[in-house]
């Protein structure tokens, strides 16, 4: 079974502060996912790493895939109120159906 | 594009009563969809895994005799919780992958939320 961990569980920071959270694991992945999910509703998906070393933007979020395949994080800068939500991350091996989902971040950006 | 939508939205039931939730994909078609399940401040937990025509695959610990699954048609399964008991109250959420996408990527339903009295 793969370990996953996600990076801190939870965060609470003002508007318009930086942040950063992480997804780490041992085992190599093929791809990422990332998604984020407010209350009520189900998850969406924000992205998807697939090489090595990979940098994505979306606006004001930042995400990497470590080099190695085996992690990745998620930055947002200038954070507010809307991007508050559960993150969660979804690595993929080839071959396999299901995704692998952690724990998930909980941020909340306070006004 | 890639909308998954289920239905109903939220279902409040009796003990004992049996309960369908349907998910749908709109504008693609899913050879597979996801069962997952969802307490308060907790992440997903993956019930099965739903090929179209074929028997759900169940995560270790949940009774296929009570989650019963089907997947008939390229665009739509469904759960259907039996003999509902309180504890069985949820947030459900169906997922569905895109068979022409490349890198294993799931869309979500708006999840429903059950409420067993």
């Amino acid at each position: 079974t793969q370990l996953l961990e996600q990076s801190p569980q939870f965060l609470s920071i003002q508007e318009g502060e930086n942040l950063t959270v992480y997804c780490n694991s041992s085992s190599v992945f093929s791809s990422l996912q990332w998604y984020r999910q407010e209350p009520g509703e189900g998850p969406v998906l924000l992205v998807t790493v697939v090489t090595g070393g990979e940098v994505k933007k979306l606006k004001r979020l930042t995400f990497q895939f470590g080099d190695a395949r085996k992690d990745s994080s998620l930055h947002i800068t200038a954070a507010q109120p809307g991007d508050t939500g559960l993150y969660l991350c979804a690595p993929s091996r080839q071959g396999a159906q299901k995704l692998v989902f952690g724990q998930g971040t909980r941020l909340t950006i306070n006004p | 594009g890639a909308v998954v939508s289920q239905h109903p939205s939220w279902v409040i039931c009796k003990s004992g009563t049996s309960v369908k939730i349907e998910c749908r994909s709109l504008d693609f078609q899913a050879t597979t969809m996801f069962w997952y399940r969802q307490f308060p401040k907790q992440s997903l937990m993956l019930m099965a895994t739903s090929n179209e025509g074929s028997k759900a695959t169940y995560e270790q610990g949940v009774e296929k005799d009570k989650f019963l699954i089907n997947h008939a048609s390229l665009t739509l399964s469904t759960l259907t919780v039996t003999s509902a008991h309180p504890e069985d109250s949820s947030f459900y959420i169906c997922s569905a992958r895109d068979r022409l996408a490349g890198h294993y990527e799931q869309y979500f339903g708006p999840g429903t939320r059950l409420t067993v009295t």
